[in-house]
């Protein structure tokens, strides 16, 4: 199964600021997912990434706000722009792993203060 | 570190069957225990969960209780619906770790 290294694991990031989380595969995956929980909540998709196309953003979720990048088959970047306190979240990326589920990175525990 | 084993799938089940999905973890303290649910095109969702040992928790007719002696949280429904068909996640939380399980397809069939 794909092995998912997503960093960094945590931030702490000051207001009106950006970060940028990357997601390293091990093996080439066509679609990798982006998702946020936020305190208290499920995990909600923010988009799903194919590489050499733009992002597809699912509603209230829009590009300015968190582009991503998928220059190749194995790798992915998320950035959160812009951030306020609401953006304090744990964002995770995700492949299809086969046809039997998918498998997660570790997570990226971001506080805005 | 904290993990979590799932049963693998895919399941497929017939209508009104009963459903058990597996699921253990292992962790260095007291954790949260969740079942997540994916349906075919959308984001994960939260079915249920527990956050001590004994707890069960219980939603949509799905139910699972937290056993510490057993690490185990396994995620049952007496009858199962075509619209039950889905992906199911195990997952734990502990502090800031959080860990999923692979999954577990669920298909059930008229």
């Amino acid at each position: 199964s794909a092995v998912i290294s997503q960093k960094p694991s945590r931030d702490i990031c000051q207001r009106g600021t950006s970060l940028t989380i990357q997601c390293q595969v091990d093996s080439q995956v066509t679609m990798m997912f982006w998702y946020r929980q936020q305190p208290g909540q499920s995990l909600t998709l923010i988009a799903t990434a194919n590489q050499g196309s733009e992002a597809t953003y699912e509603s209230g979720f829009v590009i300015d706000k968190f582009p991503i990048s998928r220059p190749n088959l194995t790798f992915s970047t998320l950035t959160v722009s812009n951030m306020s306190p609401e953006d304090s979240s744990i964002y995770l990326c995700s492949v299809v792993r086969d046809v039997h589920g998918y498998t997660f990175g570790s997570g990226t525990r971001l506080t805005v203060v | 570190g904290n993990s979590v084993t799932q049963m693998e799938g895919p399941v497929t089940l017939s209508e009104e069957a009963f459903l058990t999905i597996n699921c253990t973890y292992t962790a260095t303290g007291y954790p949260s225990l969740f079942w997540y649910v994916q349906y075919p095109g959308e984001g994960l969702q939260l079915l249920l969960k527990a956050t001590k040992a004994d707890d069960k928790g219980s939603n949509k007719g799905f139910e699972a209780t937290y056993r510490k002696e057993t690490t185990s949280f396994h995620l049952e429904k007496g009858s199962v619906q075509v619209s039950d068909s889905a992906v199911y996640f195990c997952a734990l939380s502990e502090g800031d770790d959080m860990r999923f399980g692979a999954g577990t397809r669920l298909t059930v069939k008229p």
